[in-house]
């Protein structure tokens, strides 16, 4: 069955860097573009990025463009976020998640979330 | 890329339908037929409910349906049953390939 693992987050100051993983099995990692989404615990949903199926093209929310990069392994059927530059307003669980059609935007399948905490 | 506007809470009797509204722009709801909801439980990724404005993943009950009129979608939730007490969140496409959440509506079933 289809299965996203998040791994990577934990307790970081401001302006540091951290790098979360998603690791994907039982569908065809590279045929689906996937998103990084973000949830401040007790608040909403925020979209954070997308990537291509090949990893050519990625796009990311206003509020951390330039600061984010997503990246995939399609070798090793794996998202990566790279987060640098990070504020206390970065802090929430971030989710991969899969979308219903391969380059579409409603996710079928989520992971279970990796908590990133920014703090002095 | 600002967030879409829905009401904070929802509130219906069992068996009693309810609709949660979820309002947006000509830039994304309004634009774009991409319109996905989710719904939440606590301490639970979100399950996808509705996509593309009106159709349902396999699995959903049909009491959950989706609709849009100009720059708001809507989400009803008919026959009301205490498990359909969640968070529910709407999305759409937003252009650029990007995307834009709802700030989530609480249903509660009284």
């Amino acid at each position: 069955q289809v299965r996203l693992v998040e791994s990577g987050g934990g307790v970081v100051r401001p302006g540091e860097s951290l790098r979360l993983s998603c690791a994907a099995s039982g569908f065809t990692f590279k045929n689906y573009a996937i998103h990084w989404v973000r949830q401040v615990p007790g608040k909403g949903l925020e979209w954070v990025a997308v990537i291509s199926f090949t990893g050519k093209n990625q796009y990311y929310a206003d509020s951390v463009k330039g600061r984010f990069t997503i990246s995939r392994d399609n070798s090793q059927d794996t998202l990566y976020l790279q987060m640098n530059a990070l504020r206390s307003e970065d802090t929430a669980l971030y989710y991969c998640a899969r979308p219903l059609t391969f380059g579409g935007f409603d996710f079928d399948y989520w992971g279970q979330g990796t908590l990133v905490t920014v703090s002095s | 890329q600002s967030a879409l506007t829905q009401p904070p809470s929802a509130s219906g009797s069992p068996g009693q339908s309810v609709t949660i509204s979820c309002t947006g722009s000509s830039s994304d709801v309004g634009g774009h037929n991409y319109v996905s909801w989710y719904q939440q439980c606590p301490d639970k990724a979100p399950k996808l409910i509705i996509f593309e404005v009106t159709k349902r993943p396999s699995g959903v009950p049909d009491r959950f349906s989706g609709s849009k009129s100009g720059n708001t979608a809507s989400l009803t939730v008919s026959g009301l049953q205490p498990e359909d007490e969640a968070d529910y969140y709407c999305s759409s496409y937003a252009g650029s390939n990007t995307l834009v959440f709802g700030g989530g509506t609480k249903l509660t079933v009284l």
